[in-house]
């Protein structure tokens, strides 16, 4: 059962412009919405979250969007830049956190 | 700032062996929990803990077991390693409370274990 969804395996953009990573979710319960970033060889790194009263949370050039309607998330980040290749997990949850698949982003200089 | 820190980084089974990953904390978090990653499957839980003397399963526990004698450690054991539990495993921690959900998890760097 999987209850977190990133159905793109993978992301190439072009440096300087829009990124964004999708995630859809089953159970409507979950509170808490994350977004972890992981680089080769590393644990994954907390990016961004937001929580279910909110339907948008930004800071610095990441940007997370809820639609609790249609069970969405979205992660954006504006503008990209090289540094930003790496792979992308949306999570959801408490104490039993449940990862999507991850999306591996490229971006081109 | 140690952070998570797990040993080994590499090992190499036999079916059938067993072994421990280890997994260490130095930041007084009480919820500790284990994670592996599969290609295709991205991170899935397979033991949590909110407290020492505290565990419960997660998505895949089967294989695997865990205990919490104290807050800093969270050892997993493998009691008959199979190769299908060839992966990358990750320990992760995060401080609870009032404001749980405004904790995100630390993770450490990973344990590749390759079964054969």
């Amino acid at each position: 059962d999987q209850q977190v969804k990133q159905n793109s395996p993978s992301l190439s953009v072009q440096e300087g412009r829009i990124s964004i990573l999708n995630c859809d979710y089953t159970n409507s319960m979950f509170d808490y919405f994350l977004w972890y970033k992981k680089y080769p060889a590393e644990g994954p790194t907390f990016l961004i979250s937001i929580s279910s009263i909110k339907d948008k949370n930004e800071d610095g050039r990441f940007t997370v969007f809820l639609n609790k309607s249609a069970k969405h998330l979205s992660l954006h980040i504006v503008p990209s830049q090289p540094g930003d290749s790496a792979v992308y997990f949306c999570a959801l949850g408490d104490y039993d956190m449940r990862f999507g698949a991850g999306t591996r982003l490229t971006v081109k200089p | 700032n140690a952070g998570v820190t797990q040993t080994p980084k590499f090992q190499v089974l036999k079916t059938g062996q067993s072994m421990t990953l280890q997994c260490a904390q130095d930041m007084n978090h009480e919820y500790m929990s284990w994670y592996r990653q599969d290609p295709g499957m991205g991170l899935r839980l397979i033991h949590y803990s909110v407290g020492a003397g505290i565990t419960d399963q997660g998505e895949v526990p089967n294989g695997y077991n865990v205990s919490r004698s104290t807050t800093e450690d969270f050892p997993l054991r493998l009691l008959s390693a199979a190769p299908s539990q060839t992966s990358v495993y990750f320990c992760a921690s995060r401080g609870t409370g009032a404001f749980l959900t405004n904790s995100p998890l630390h993770f450490g760097n990973g344990t590749r274990l390759t079964v054969t």
